[in-house]
């Protein structure tokens, strides 16, 4: 089993739907993290959380929301989809060094 | 605020010809950096990182990247590129113990592609 695992590996949803894209870890660390990456743009921060309790706003939270809902399980919800937000989603990890991180493979989120 | 500037966005090598991808960086205090590499479809993996000591380090599938402070960069080398290198290459600064709350910041990218 990989380290880091996201559902769905790929999605379309319609404009104005809710979606919730899921991240669970194996590693044990308590720091996650949530990027969107776009063409050209690389990989811009959402969210991130240094443990349960502990969640922070990346550049572009606008349109997000998160949940840990556990050490090992983070995940990302759109509340209301729009076009914009179709990207490549990718959820990672971190100890408390965070010298390195694990990441998922990605969910392919497309939004029409 | 942290950034880091990746100045290509894609560049084509020959197979067997060596490599140099460019990345400075803009951070508060010593920077913790690291490369990682996508390949198509893919995660992203990191090749190697910096936190201290030796400027010169070395990583996986041959690379290695030095960091230069006065001139904040940490560029990646390759003295003879393979074709499976062809992929999207990231670095990206902060992270680490001493950063306090931050995460990790990306640069944009870049593409290497592979002649053979």
């Amino acid at each position: 089993d990989a380290d880091v695992t996201q559902t769905p590996r790929n999605r379309i949803t319609k404009t104005g739907k809710r979606i919730m894209l899921e991240c669970s870890q194996t590693k044990g660390h308590d720091r996650m993290y949530w990027y969107r990456q776009d063409p050209g743009l690389g990989l811009r921060l959402i969210y991130y959380s240094f443990d349960v309790k502990d969640i922070n706003k990346g550049e572009i939270s606008d349109g997000y929301s998160v949940s840990r809902q556990a050490q090992a399980k983070f995940s990302l919800s759109l509340e209301s989809a729009i076009p914009n937000q179709t990207a490549l989603y990718f959820c990672a990890t971190s100890d408390l060094r965070g010298d390195g991180y694990t990441f998922g493979s990605g969910t392919r989120l497309t939004v029409v | 605020a942290q950034s880091v500037t990746q100045p290509d966005i894609h560049i084509t090598v020959s197979e067997g010809a060596s490599l140099e991808l460019r990345c400075n960086y803009s951070y508060g205090a010593t920077p913790y950096l690291f490369w990682y590499v996508q390949s198509p479809g893919q995660g992203l993996q990191l090749l190697l990182k910096y936190f201290s000591g030796d400027t010169l380090v070395q990583g996986i599938k041959g690379f290695e990247a030095e960091f230069k402070r006065s001139q904040s960069s940490f560029n990646l080398r390759k003295p003879s590129v393979h074709w499976s290198d062809a992929a999207e290459y990231f670095c990206a600064v902060g992270g680490g113990v001493d950063t306090g709350r931050r995460a990790l910041t990306f640069g944009s990218g870049t593409r290497l592609q592979v002649q053979p």
